[in-house]
């Protein structure tokens, strides 16, 4: 069965600085896909960045970028120039690929991020 | 841009009662999936559907039941209510087989509270 680790319940970045965090999973598969998901005191699920297995190129979206390193099974998020509104939960969710459909996603526990003002 | 809709928003039922949750997923979106996340838990899937045929099942209790209608929209029912019922229940949608991004959105989730 596919699992993802989060490793890191909390962590903590000043404002404008650069955080990273930490994803492993662990998998038989070789097709599927990576997500991070940004939950704030809403509760709301916010898809913040994707990345395909087979894409060998790390995913960027403005100010989020992540660490895709397959062969180590791990997947990092790394936050750049935070802001206040980036504080929230950040769950890493795996999708596995069959059918080309029909992927529920698994989740880690989650990383609470807080923002220093 | 449309977001998937979940009604109700919140919840409160007494235990042994039926509460019944709707999703109407992002128009043109073919998947509807239900998850079940517990205080300070992840989400957990439940069961999903596919062009109006349940696809996957997941740690879904026997008491709960799930269908997707002939307007793509989906009922979560729950029958005999436990106060371990008690979450934010999310609705997620993707279409996968017409944009190949097999990204799911989600919901803003229906809060049960069982008492």
């Amino acid at each position: 069965a596919q699992t993802v680790t989060q490793s890191q319940p909390e962590m903590s970045v000043q404002e404008a600085e650069t955080v990273t965090l930490s994803c492993t999973y662990d998998t038989s598969e070789s097709d599927y896909y990576l997500f991070w998901y940004k939950q704030p005191p809403s509760r709301q699920m916010i898809l913040v960045i994707r990345q395909e297995a087979y894409k060998q190129q790390n995913a960027t979206e403005n100010r989020f970028s992540v660490n895709f390193q397959k062969a180590a099974k791990s997947f990092s998020l790394k936050i750049s120039d935070s802001q206040l509104g980036d504080a929230a939960m950040y769950f890493c969710a795996y999708r596995i690929l069959y059918g080309g459909s029909q992927g529920n996603l698994i989740f880690g526990k989650g990383t609470k991020l807080s923002v220093k003002p | 841009a449309a977001g998937v809709i979940q009604s109700p928003r919140h919840l409160i039922k007494e235990k042994r009662e039926t509460a019944t949750l709707k999703c109407y997923p992002i128009p043109r979106h073919d998947t509807v999936y239900w998850y079940q996340q517990g205080p300070g838990q992840d989400p957990q899937f439940l069961i999903s559907f596919y062009e109006k045929m349940q696809s996957d099942k997941g740690s879904i209790p026997d008491r709960f039941s799930a269908q997707q209608f002939s307007d793509y929209h989906s009922e979560l029912n729950m029958s005999s209510l436990e106060l371990g019922d008690s979450a934010l229940y999310f609705c997620a949608s993707s279409a996968d087989r017409t944009t190949f991004s097999y990204e799911q959105y989600f919901g803003p989730g229906t809060r049960l509270t069982v008492t």
